[in-house]
């Protein structure tokens, strides 16, 4: 079955510990892309990336980290959380950036006391 | 830079009756567009999008949406909304220049439908 697949879904953690949550896709999709949903905003787009070893900003990367080593992980690192980065994050994919389409997780509750 | 902003944050309908969702966008290049809906805890699924052919696209489950560049809207509707109509959709732009896509995506803020007996 075609999927992308985020862990942990839920997660309860404390300032500073660093975490990662993984994100991987059976599809040979090109692109990744990783956001944070909170209320009354939308979906904010962290990073994306275009293609394997091509990574580069969305709109609200501070604080977090991701790399693309292989095409279908591409993880997204909290080194220092903080109660802001307290969220709903969902992890998305495409064939290409140009297609558009996206394949989304089932997202990730995120909780930073 | 790109933006979209999607004009009612709830839109609330009777059962049959038509649905619309508004959508505008600002862009400096040819913008691709799309619709996406949330259901409660689950992920985002692709409605229909734009990308430069026909202005009126068809989507799954009956939507539909108009590009219209004199306006810089991209509104979606529906005839008759249905229960399982129920549910966040949030509207999408991403730039494309030359067929070459920057990558970034920007959503608006969504807007949440409610569906009444």
């Amino acid at each position: 079955e075609a999927q992308v697949t985020q862990n942990p879904r839920y997660l309860i953690t404390v300032t500073g510990k660093k975490l990662t949550v993984t994100c991987s896709q059976n599809m040979n999709h090109e692109y990744m892309s990783w956001y944070r949903q909170d209320p009354g905003l939308g979906l904010r787009q962290i990073y994306y990336s275009m293609n394997v070893e091509v990574t580069d900003k969305g709109d609200v990367p501070e604080g977090y980290k991701v790399s693309r080593k292989e095409k279908r992980n591409f993880p997204l690192i909290l080194e220092s959380p903080s109660p802001n980065q307290t969220s709903l994050y969902f992890c998305a994919s495409s064939l290409t950036s140009y297609t558009g389409e996206l394949f989304f997780g089932e997202g990730s509750r995120l909780t930073v006391l | 830079a790109q933006s979209v902003t999607q004009l009612d944050s709830h839109v609330s309908v009777s059962e049959g009756t038509p649905v619309l969702l508004r959508c505008n966008y600002s862009s400096s290049y040819s913008p691709s567009l799309f619709w996406y809906v949330q259901h409660p805890n689950k992920g985002l699924q692709l409605l229909l999008k734009y990308t430069s052919a026909a202005t009126l696209v068809k989507g799954i489950n009956g939507f539909e949406a108009e590009f219209k560049k004199s306006e810089t809207s991209f509104h979606l509707t529906k005839p008759s909304a249905h229960m399982s109509d129920a549910a966040e959709y949030f509207c999408v732009v991403s730039f494309n220049a030359g067929g070459t896509s920057y990558g970034k995506l920007t959503f608006g803020q969504g807007t949440i439908l409610t569906v009444h007996p």
